[in-house]
């Protein structure tokens, strides 16, 4: 497709479990972010890829956090023993240019539910 | 370290009626600012950018005037439509090795007709 598509779009995990969250970014474009949306408040910056190198993943709150990008296109959130503090909408957003300069093309997001 | 802060919503206005938005920042530099909006059921859009001071950024009617000496990227329309209804953040990004763009908390726009 032409946008940026993340899958699954709604997720219910157990507490404990762990979850992959999947995003396909636009054709061609070198950066990629993830960021976590709670409900009501803005997204909040999870890590950067340029292409397939990891540059920036200050915003991981934890260990149990682990992103990853093989080929520089597809990239995968994976979430290890979740907690419910982790429910929330992660979105995916990548930019033909580098770095956070540019437009950002956001997915609808995948909605995770720790219960 | 850079923050962004905007008006809290809901915000709610009749058709026609003129639309300020809020938003101020803290950064060092010269930072580049954005307004994305984000519709009902669907992902966030650009809306309007402005990457220097004194700039303005235009889209569907909506304008936001980077303002370096109040430190404000407030967004406005001269006349909303039921259509506008959507939930507005702003946003703030560098030309620099920072990689983030930093989003505020959004504000919840309604119109009524």
């Amino acid at each position: 497709g032409a946008g940026v598509s993340q899958s699954p779009r709604y997720k219910v995990a157990k507490r404990g479990q762990d979850v992959a969250l999947r995003c396909d970014p636009i054709s061609g474009h070198v950066s990629l972010f993830w960021y976590q949306q709670a409900l009501g408040q803005g997204p909040e910056f999870l890590t950067y890829f340029q292409n397939e190198a990891q540059l920036d993943k200050s915003g991981l709150p934890s260990d149990r956090f682990f992103a990853e990008r093989p080929e520089g296109s597809v990239s995968t959130l994976k979430i290890q023993r979740t907690q419910q503090e982790d429910s929330a909408v992660y979105l995916c957003a990548s930019s033909l240019v580098p770095r956070g300069t540019g437009e950002l093309f956001f997915g609808e997001g995948s909605r995770l539910t720790v219960l | 370290g850079d923050s962004v802060t905007q008006m809290e919503g809901p915000v709610t206005l009749s058709e026609e009626a003129f639309l300020t938005i809020n938003c101020t920042y803290t950064a060092t530099g010269y930072p580049s600012l954005f307004w994305y909006v984000q519709y009902p059921g669907e992902g966030l859009q650009l809306l309007l950018k402005a990457t220097k001071a004194d700039d303005k950024g235009s889209n569907k009617g909506f304008e936001a005037t980077y303002r370096k000496e109040t430190t404000s990227f407030h967004l406005e329309k001269g006349s909303v439509q039921v259509s506008d209804s959507a939930v507005y953040f702003c946003a703030l990004g560098r030309y620099s090795s920072a990689s983030k763009i930093i989003f505020g908390s959004g504000t919840r726009l309604s119109i009524r007709p």
